[in-house]
């Protein structure tokens, strides 16, 4: 079974620093990456996802991750944040070949002070 | 319809009783995901369907759980015989298709189960 960690639980951050989300996952075989944020009141949506090809993934909002099969990362950046991306992200991992069973990270809490 | 909902939005109960959760997914979407978010536990995939059909159950967390799809839209999520810990905010999603995730989910604004 897969697992996925993500150690950062609590981030505060000034507007328009850099960001940087751990994301690490375990699980021997070809994965399917995922990216969710749900921003204060709203519901929960897809920020990025990497399922081939180029391991650096560009999503919405400014948003990008990067794929580094060696590390078993994902993690999630963005190079100036916004008081607007205080939310909550999540990662996920899905094991590829058809089915879809995620395992989703614990969530890191994001705090943007402006 | 304009997105997914959920209803109820939130759900008193006592332990032990029957709950049902509903879900009304974006038309046209044949993949529908259950979801449970509970505090300091995190996002927990319970199950999905494509179409009616369910491909894997072995998300659901105990035997008390079902959750069934009916003419390819709505579904209902039953927890029987509730118990404290079944507490969580129970997230719907749908999208065109499931292929492993490909397509991007939209989600519910979920349900709020406490169980007293």
């Amino acid at each position: 079974a897969q697992s996925v960690s993500q150690h950062n639980h609590h981030v505060i951050l000034s507007e328009a620093a850099s960001l940087e989300l751990g994301c690490n996952y375990s699980y021997g075989g070809t994965v399917n990456l995922f990216w969710y944020v749900q921003y204060p009141g709203q519901h929960l949506q897809l920020l990025l996802k990497y399922f081939s090809g180029d391991p650096l993934v560009k999503g919405i909002k400014g948003f990008e991750a990067e794929f580094i099969k060696s590390k078993f990362s994902f993690n999630l950046r963005k190079p100036s944040v916004q008081w607007s991306d205080t939310a909550e992200y999540f990662c996920a991992v899905n094991p590829s070949g058809g089915s879809y069973i995620p395992t989703f990270g614990r969530g890191t809490s994001l705090i943007v002070h402006p | 319809g304009a997105g997914v909902s959920q209803s109820p939005s939130n759900k008193v109960t006592e332990k032990g009783k029957d709950v049902e959760l509903r879900c009304d997914p974006i038309s046209g979407h044949t993949a529908l995901y259950w979801y449970r978010q509970s505090l300091g536990q995190g996002l927990e995939f319970l199950i999905y369907f494509q179409g009616n059909s369910a491909p894997d159950k072995s998300g659901l967390p105990s035997d008390r759980f079902s959750a069934e799809r009916t003419g390819g839209s709505v579904s209902t999520l039953t927890i029987q015989r509730t118990q404290q810990e079944d507490s969580a905010v129970y997230l719907c999603a749908s999208s065109l298709a499931a292929s492993g995730g490909l397509y991007t989910q939209y989600f519910g604004p979920g349900t709020r189960l406490t169980v007293l």
